[in-house]
């Protein structure tokens, strides 16, 4: 079967760094996506990582092991606008759609 | 910008009915997908069409179909409504290859009574 375990909730104040992990089995795998969701809002694309390593974008970076299926999302200098929920999705094979996890909600406290 | 649009926002149907949900996207992408999202099971996709007149059934398509007559619009249809498919129902588009960065619409709250 294929599967997205990341964790449910995760919680940290202003100013801080916080990691979010995704751990995926899927049968074959191109590559790791992360969204954020607010409250009532849409999905919104924040990265992808379709090699291990570290990619940064601004407060933002999100780390890729393709050897142990694992990859996470960096938060830093937390900001009471990060709360929100985050998904990984896993781009499994050529061709087909990707796999969503059950999503991580983040609460952001002063 | 990427834009994506949905009909409506909130929808309250009857058990039976039939229900037609539209999409729109204005940036000519090729794919288009279905989803629905429920507390605690996070997005699961319908169906998803990689071209017009194309579809694909994904994780739970029993119960509804699709359509797209054109490269823009991608309509889900619950062809009689159910009230376990009372949920939020979200739409999102990407570039053919590039399914790993999808633009979603705003959703639709469907409630069946």
């Amino acid at each position: 079967g294929q599967s997205l375990e990341q964790p449910s909730e995760v919680t940290a104040v202003e100013g801080a760094i916080v990691q979010i992990n995704c751990t995926y089995q899927t049968s074959g795998f191109y590559g790791l996506s992360w969204y954020q969701q607010h409250d009532g809002g849409a999905p919104t694309f924040l990265s992808y990582n379709a090699l291990d390593g570290l990619e940064e974008t601004g407060r933002f970076s999100s780390f890729l092991s393709r050897s142990d299926s694992y990859g996470y999302l960096l938060l830093q200098e937390l900001q009471m606008k990060d709360s929100a929920s985050y998904f990984c999705a896993v781009k499994g094979q050529a061709g087909t759609a990707l796999i969503f996890g059950k999503g991580t909600t983040l609460s952001v406290s002063s | 910008d990427v834009k994506v649009t949905q009909s409506s926002r909130y929808l309250v149907k009857r058990t039976g009915e039939k229900v037609f949900l539209e999409c729109v996207q204005d940036m000519d992408h090729e794919n288009m997908f279905w989803y629905r999202q429920d507390p605690g099971l996070g997005l699961r996709l319908i169906y998803f069409s990689y071209d017009v007149k194309m579809k694909e059934k994904g994780d739970i398509p029993e119960g509804y179909s699709v359509s797209r007559e054109k490269k823009e619009r991608f309509s889900l249809i619950l062809e009689s409504a159910s009230t376990n498919q009372t949920s939020m129902y979200l739409c999102a588009s990407s570039l053919r290859g590039q399914n790993y960065e999808q633009y979603f619409g705003p959703g639709t709250r469907l409630t069946v009574t």
